[in-house]
């Protein structure tokens, strides 16, 4: 069974840093991508960026791009999004998604991980 | 960067009714590359449809998908109890993957 097993629930103050993490099993971990999806509260979904931990090749949505960091741990199937300095801006709903490879769209989700920034 | 309008924002009907729900495209695109999904609170998004038209693995034949070009539509045939939820339409343009703002289909 494909299961993606998102880190829990985070509380941070803005300029903190952060990685969560997604464990991957029941599938190859290096033949498939990971997206991550933001939902701020209330709001719709939006794509932040997709590793191929494979061979690390990694995207960005640009407005994404340089404000968080995507990596992935394949000895242990765990993907990761990371901050260097929170903002309040940066709370929401993350997701990762799994992405065949050669396919557009996300078939498995990760259950999400509530990040909130707050002072 | 192509933009995803789905509407109604909100539709309001009942158990064993029809819902058609839109998806345009600011540009023309790939069937290939448009998909659907549905959110319920509190959960994490599900595939829908694939390929405009095509139903994941597990989704029941009342769900359908169509079109081409810049409109389609996911189509629920009869509308269950479980199927009030946020429906998503998403796309892939080689670089971005882009979602629609969303359509609710809420209970009447």
């Amino acid at each position: 069974e494909v299961q993606l097993v998102q880190s829990g629930a985070e509380v941070k103050k803005p300029g903190e840093s952060l990685k969560i993490s997604c464990k991957s099993s029941g599938y190859s971990f290096t033949s498939y991508w990971i997206g991550w999806v933001r939902q701020m509260p209330g709001k719709g979904l939006e794509w932040m960026g997709i590793i191929y931990p494979g061979d690390s090749d990694t995207r960005y949505r640009p407005s994404f791009q340089g404000q968080v960091t995507i990596s992935a741990d394949k000895s242990i199937s765990t993907a990761y999004l990371q901050w260097s300095s929170l903002k309040a801006s940066d709370t929401a709903m993350y997701y990762c998604a799994r992405k065949p490879d050669s396919i557009s769209y996300f078939d498995y989700w990760g259950q999400g991980t509530l990040v909130t920034v707050s002072s | 960067e192509i933009v995803l309008t789905q509407s109604p924002g909100t539709l309001s009907l009942s158990p064993g009714e029809r819902a058609t729900l839109s998806c345009r495209a600011s540009q023309s695109v790939s069937s290939s590359y448009l998909a659907w999904y549905q959110q319920k609170p509190g959960q994490a998004p599900r595939l829908l449809i694939y390929g405009a038209s095509s139903r994941a693995t597990g989704i029941p034949d009342r769900f359908s998908g169509s079109g081409s070009g810049t409109d389609f539509t996911l189509t629920i045939s009869r509308l269950e109890p479980e199927d009030f939820a946020v429906y998503y339409c998403q796309h892939y343009d080689g670089s971005l993957w882009t979602f629609g703002q969303g359509t609710k289909v809420e209970i009447k």
